[in-house]
């Protein structure tokens, strides 16, 4: 089962930065935290990761507590194109295998 | 680099039918996963390779279900004697190997829609 919690839905104003929260609260020290999107009708995208420190890319900025026990993806300046599913996701290790174990993301809309 | 591609992009078959999906990774990429995707739901792992190596297909559906890359380059999902349930967005993904410890991200097609009638 998904170890991560996200609302259901966030709705917010295009131009304006978006900050979509993530719930980790079991995470192990080696679990990288990975956010990805979808837009209808495509395969996932990938976003952003990171196990301690924050990150940030052309796409977003990844900003991880200090216990790591949640993060927070940011979209500095959202556009219509960025509405979509937000997954955020932890790699974990199963079966001697790392993993990708999904939950059901966070829907996006922007508001012209 | 044109990315993962998947064909077909939509199937429509009639209940107890066999199936099979292609995928096309990444040239360079050495691992190749397969995932199941439903209506509201975020994608759930089915099986994966490293190369022509079938790592991990203890999450396969049922028996129904098997995955082959001959070749370590293409690979083919197959459902057999198809049901309703199975309806779903099936989505390929690959990774190298090389960046697996620091978390290399996935590179996703855009999935088979498969529709069972």
């Amino acid at each position: 089962d998904a170890k991560t919690t996200q609302p259901n839905s966030m709705e917010s104003n295009e131009e304006e930065p978006v900050h979509l929260p993530c719930n980790h609260s079991t995470i192990s020290g080696t679990d990288y935290i990975h956010w990805y999107r979808q837009l209808p009708s495509q395969g996932p995208e990938y976003v952003i990761h990171g196990l301690t420190s924050n990150v940030n890319n052309r796409m977003a900025s990844l900003a991880i507590a200090e216990d790591r026990k949640s993060s927070t993806l940011i979209l500095h300046r959202a556009t219509l194109r960025d509405a979509a599913v937000y997954y955020c996701i932890l790699r974990e290790l199963m079966d001697s295998n790392y993993q990708l174990i999904w939950g059901a993301g966070t829907k996006l809309i922007i508001k012209p | 680099d044109t990315g993962v591609s998947q064909n077909p992009r939509h199937k429509i078959t009639k209940r107890g039918q066999n199936v099979t999906f292609r995928c096309d990774p990444i040239s360079e990429h050495n691992r190749l996963y397969w995932y199941r995707q439903t209506l509201g739901q975020g994608p759930e792992f089915l099986t994966y390779f490293q190369n022509e190596a079938q790592l991990e297909k203890s999450r396969l559906l049922s028996d129904r279900f098997s995955a082959e890359r001959p070749k370590g380059s293409f690979s083919t999902l197959e459902i057999q004697r198809t049901e309703q349930g199975d309806s779903a967005m099936y989505l390929c993904a690959s990774s190298p190997t090389a960046g697996e410890r620091y978390g290399e991200p996935q590179h996703f097609g855009d999935g088979t829609r498969l529709s069972i009638l």
